[in-house]
Order: C-alpha cells, then sequence, then structure tokens
C-alpha cells in the first residue's frame, strides 16, 4: 500500500496568512486525493476531493492541488483564523473502497 | 454532528473483559468501516463491510470480532484485549456507489484497556 508523509507534525501560523500543508505519497498515483480535518476527540469530516486529472480544486477559503508527477499535493487555507486550528489528515485511493490516511498535521493559527 | 453515531464514548476494560463497540448511520450508505487510530499514528483500517458482506480484513488479531447485522448498523466485539489495543476507535460509512469513497466519520470510542 502506499506510504504518506504530511510534511510535518505541527505548523503554526499568523492569523490572516495562508497555511500551506503538503502531502507526499511514494508509489502509484492515486485516482483521487482527499483532505479531512480532524478536531481533538472528534472523528475526522471530510473536506475536500481532487482527482488526478484536476490541477486545482477550490473550497471557499480552501485550496488543494494535486501534481501526479511531483507525487504531492498542497493543501491552503487563506485568511486563516483561531477557527482553523485543527489536524488536518491527507488521504488517497487504495482501489476498490478503500483510503488509506495519513498521520496528518497539526494547524495552529495564532491570533 | 454527522449521521454516524457510535456508542459508548468512553470505555475502560480489563484484558479479560468482553464488551462491544455499536455505530449507527443514518445515510442510508452501504458501506462501513472499523479504524483505530493510535496517538503519532495514521488512521488503521481494520476492517470493511459493504452490503453486510465483510470485503477487507486488514490482519487484525481475532480478539476483534466484527458483526454487521444490517447496512446501517455495525459492531465491534472485544475480548482478551491487551494494553496496547488502548486507542481511539472510529467508525465510518460512505455510499456504496461512489467511485470516491468519501466517508462520514462517528465521533469515536476511546477505549483505554487495563
Amino acid at each position: 500500500s502506499q506510504k504518506i508523509e504530511q510534511n510535518s507534525e505541527a505548523l503554526n501560523i499568523q492569523e490572516g496568512k495562508t497555511a500551506t500543508l503538503t502531502c507526499n505519497y511514494t508509489n502509484y498515483s492515486p485516482a483521487y486525493l482527499q483532505w479531512y480535518r480532524q478536531d481533538p476527540g472528534r472523528g475526522p469530516v471530510f473536506l475536500l476531493l481532487i482527482r488526478e486529472n484536476e490541477k486545482e480544486k477550490r473550497k471557499e477559503r480552501l485550496k488543494v492541488t494535486f501534481d501526479t508527477t511531483l507525487k504531492q499535493s498542497l493543501f491552503h487555507i487563506t485568511a486563516s483564523q483561531p477557527a482553523d486550528s485543527a489536524t488536518y489528515l491527507c488521504a488517497l485511493d487504495e482501489g476498490y473502497q478503500k483510503v488509506t490516511f495519513g498521520t496528518g498535521t497539526k494547524l495552529q493559527v495564532i491570533p | 454532528e454527522t449521521g454516524v453515531t457510535q456508542t459508548p464514548r468512553h470505555l475502560v476494560m480489563g484484558m479479560t473483559n468482553k464488551k462491544s463497540l455499536k455505530c449507527e448511520q443514518h445515510l442510508g450508505h452501504n458501506a462501513m468501516y472499523w479504524y483505530k487510530q493510535s496517538a503519532k499514528k495514521p488512521l488503521e483500517l481494520m476492517f470493511v463491510y459493504s452490503l453486510e458482506e465483510r470485503v477487507e480484513n486488514n490482519s487484525v488479531p481475532s480478539r476483534f470480532s466484527p458483526e454487521c447485522p444490517n447496512s446501517s448498523h455495525l459492531f465491534l466485539h472485544l475480548h482478551t484485549l491487551q494494553p496496547e489495543d488502548s486507542a481511539l476507535y472510529l467508525c465510518a460509512s460512505s455510499p456504496e456507489k461512489s467511485s470516491y469513497n468519501e466517508q462520514f466519520f462517528g465521533p469515536g470510542t476511546r477505549l483505554t484497556v487495563l
């Protein structure tokens, strides 16, 4: 199965700045890639999905890119707010009804 | 809250106990999943059920026994667990017909094995 690396365990940024989180994978390029948000003591919540033939996807202040050459996805939160503080998980398609998750990056937005 | 509920939210058990975790989804999905989440580790897929049939069993020890009586309910029966089994156990569901496996998670059961 895939090995997934999310750039750092934790990321601190100032409120109003753009947060950029990285997801790298090692094997074959998946058909799609997902991003989830997880708050402490809660289950992950689906945010965005991007397919292998899409370069970029946007949803409100969120933007995801997918570069199959670099085997990388970037997740951006623009105009970040303290309420964006959470752990963000990258997940890759592994075939029939199965996805593999990364360990996540804990984002802290400082007021 | 999502349409996936889990009970209990917290569970403390001894190594000789038998307990069960329950998951219910109200989304009309046909696929359900059990994951284990330990500190500093990625979510580990344990079991996948599709239309009440187990389609994935990810080398999980037999002390974990899943049951899916219908497409809305999923159980995880626990017996003679070890302290290293302490973790957050998450249930999820997804539409059978979806190509993209967007998963809807419950809040999880925080399990502590003494």
